[in-house]
């Protein structure tokens, strides 16, 4: 199986800053990424597909990229509505796999 | 309106078992391989299974946890996806998310939600 590894378990900042999360899979998955965002109490939401693609919907300040085993979700200018868990996730080969998760709080 | 509705969550006791539904509604279920992803209180995502379309003849996926015990199924004519549980365990506990899975080329993600049934596994 392909781990996922996220990088940091939890991050800190302030509305405004700039801040990038880390995503690395044991093997090479090209660009078989995704990158989810996830509040309390609700399901998912797909932010980023193929390790850079913009889902439709989804605020500019947010990129992806990476390609092979590592990969970032850049968040530009951090909005209150940011604050959340964001989840990264492979789909190379079976079984797909999350990353383990990355807290993002209000500083 | 375009949605995901699962039901038949509850509490079942290690060793029992209990089969989730998925309605779909709003666009055209048989058309897309629908998932199954789990997530235990405090916890972080987990993918269950999947089960393809007609022309991939409904085949299904498992993640190791789960293989041998989780059976996933669909019925298109009732835009319908059960899970069927049997042999629970304790860690089995979490809410069960009915999802559909886009299909664009490369790109192969998640991109619609139920809002989850919660199992809980106790005695």
């Amino acid at each position: 199986d392909i781990q996922m590894t996220q990088s940091p378990s939890t991050l800190s900042a302030f509305v405004g800053d700039r801040v990038s999360i880390t995503c690395r899979a044991s093997q090479s998955i090209t660009t078989s990424l995704a990158w989810y965002q996830q509040k309390p109490g609700k399901a998912p939401k797909v932010l980023i597909s193929k390790a850079s693609s913009l889902q439709s919907g989804v605020p500019s300040r947010f990129s992806g990229s990476g390609s092979g085993t590592e990969f970032t979700l850049t968040i530009n200018s951090l909005q209150p509505d940011d604050f959340a868990s964001y989840y990264c996730q492979q789909y190379s080969s079976y079984p797909v796999t999350f990353g383990q998760g990355t807290r993002l709080e209000i500083k | 309106e375009v949605q995901l509705l699962e039901s038949g969550g509850g509490l079942v006791q290690p060793g029992g078992s209990l089969r989730l539904s998925c309605a779909a509604s709003g666009f055209t279920f048989s058309d897309h391989y629908m998932d199954w992803v789990r997530q235990a209180p405090r916890k972080g995502l987990e993918w269950v299974g999947r089960i393809r379309k007609k022309t991939n003849d409904y085949t299904t996926e498992y993640a190791a946890s789960v293989k041998g015990r989780f059976s996933i199924s669909r019925d298109d004519s009732r835009n319908s996806m059960s899970l069927q549980m049997n042999n629970l365990k304790t860690e089995d506990t979490a809410v069960y998310y009915c999802v559909r899975v886009f299909n664009g080329g490369s790109q192969w993600h998640l991109d619609l939600w139920g809002r989850g049934a919660l199992v809980t596994v106790s005695s």
